[in-house]
């Protein structure tokens, strides 16, 4: 069964951090590119970040550069969303996707999400 | 940012009728758009490729047409599996996705 899994979420105060992970299982993330996407509660979905399958180009929305950093390690088939200097803002479920190089560029497998809230 | 906009945001249906949503872009993506179904608690699941092309897997009841900046996802005879959230994005301008904000399809 294919499986792609978030995980790394939770409680953070203000100015605090989290690194999020996302696993897969049934599945290679290496030799794809992979993004980050965000969910604010009762808002819609915001690209945050995107890391090449070589990890040489790596891309960030404006409200994030500079405090997150992505990244990815390809023999454990892991991708990685480090966040610091968290605000309430950053408030929202991370999603990370695997995308496809070819026609239309669409994200093909999502995990389910991890919930990262910031709040004192 | 390219913004996208999706109508309606909420929709009431009934099992086996015929729905159409659409989503707009604020400036040509040629057919750069995807559509994705997403039910509470689960990934989301990409339903149409670059406007029109069907996901391997997904039954033919769904469909995708448009260019340039207006799209439509229709999905006829409603089955009960279907109902759930249904969103856009727009793949024109990497790395800068943008998605609509998601029409709530409901059993009416």
């Amino acid at each position: 069964e294919v499986q792609v899994v978030e995980s790394g979420g939770g409680l953070v105060k203000p100015g605090g951090s989290l690194r999020l992970s996302c696993t897969a299982s049934g599945l290679t993330l290496s030799g794809y590119t992979m993004i980050w996407v965000r969910q604010a509660p009762g808002k819609g979905l915001e690209w945050v970040s995107l890391i090449s399958s070589d990890s040489t180009k790596m891309n960030y929305a404006d409200s994030v550069q500079g405090r997150f950093t992505i990244s990815r390690d390809n023999s454990k088939n892991s991708l990685y969303l480090q966040m610091d200097s968290l605000r309430a803002e950053d408030t929202a479920v991370y999603y990370c996707a695997r995308e496809l190089s070819g026609y239309g560029r669409p994200c093909d497998y999502w995990g389910q999400g991890t919930r990262v809230t910031v709040s004192s | 940012d390219i913004q996208m906009t999706q109508s309606p945001s909420s929709l009431s249906a009934s099992v086996g009728d015929r729905v159409t949503i659409t989503c707009r872009a604020s400036q040509s993506i040629g057919d750069y758009l995807n559509w994705y179904q997403q039910k509470v608690g689960q990934a989301p699941k990409l339903l149409i490729y670059a406007a029109s092309h069907l996901q391997r897997g997904v039954p033919s009841r769904f469909s995708g047409s448009g260019s340039g900046t207006d799209f439509t996802l229709t999905i006829t005879s409603l089955q009960p599996e279907d109902f759930a959230t249904y969103f856009c994005q727009q793949s024109h301008y990497p790395p800068r996705y943008t998605f609509g904000q998601g029409t709530n399809l409901q059993i009416k």
